[in-house]
């Protein structure tokens, strides 16, 4: 069973860089699938940050992309995120998820979702 | 490209049907059958309910159902139940190959 669990601070200051990980079990990432990023700020909706394939390649949300990196980390079968210069704006659940398969981005499996607050 | 739109809720009594729809353009919605539908509980995740615009996943009810017609697409639950309580979010690949959702559908069980 594919499980998936973020990690990481739930409290960062303004202008700091928001650092997140997701931690796999039950599947490899060096599989070919999408490894994804999306965010949910308190009482709204869905908006995707972006996702990193199993080769390293990225695709970000352009509104996102200029603070936004992701990377793997195979040997211990997590992915991760980093979002700098981050604001009251970026205050909300993020949550890692697994494409289904290469195209049309499946999202088909998600983790729990880690509520992050920016203040000072 | 901007949010898909869906109507901010729609509600059911059990054992009705209902429709939720998810309007995009020509460069999301209207261009791939990469349409996907989401449930969230409250405090829960997301769970895939509907892929490819009208696929199922192993273990969604048949109760649930997807189709589009251009630029929009549609989620059906016939048969409402309690437990269908919950919010939807549509989502499409885009020319742009980014993802886009919508801003969700409170669904209302009465």
């Amino acid at each position: 069973q594919v499980q998936l669990q973020e990690s990481g601070p739930g409290l960062v200051k303004p202008s700091d860089t928001l650092s997140l990980t997701c931690a796999v079990s039950g599947y490899s990432i060096s599989s070919s699938h999408w490894w994804g990023w999306i965010r949910q700020p308190p009482g709204k909706g869905l908006e995707w940050i972006g996702y990193i394939y199993y080769s390293g390649s990225t695709y970000y949300n352009p509104s996102l992309k200029s603070r936004v990196t992701m990377s793997l980390d195979t040997s211990k079968n997590q992915f991760s995120l980093k979002l700098s210069s981050v604001t009251a704006v970026d205050t909300a659940v993020y949550y890692c998820a697994r494409t289904l398969r290469t195209t049309g981005a499946v999202f088909d499996y998600w983790g729990q979702g880690t509520l992050v607050t920016v203040s000072s | 490209h901007s949010a898909l739109t869906q109507p901010a809720s729609v509600s059911g009594s059990p054992g009705q049907s209902i429709t939720i729809s998810c309007t995009g353009t020509s460069s999301d919605v209207g261009n791939y059958n990469y349409v996907s539908w989401y449930q969230q509980h409250p405090g829960k995740a997301p769970k895939l309910m509907i892929y490819d615009v009208s696929n199922r996943p192993s273990g969604v009810s048949n109760r649930f159902s997807g189709s589009k017609s251009g630029n929009t697409a549609s989620l059906t639950i016939s048969g409402l139940q309690a437990e269908d309580e919950a919010d939807y979010y549509c989502s499409s690949y885009t020319t742009s190959t980014t993802v886009l959702f919508g801003g969700g559908t409170k669904l209302t069980v009465l």
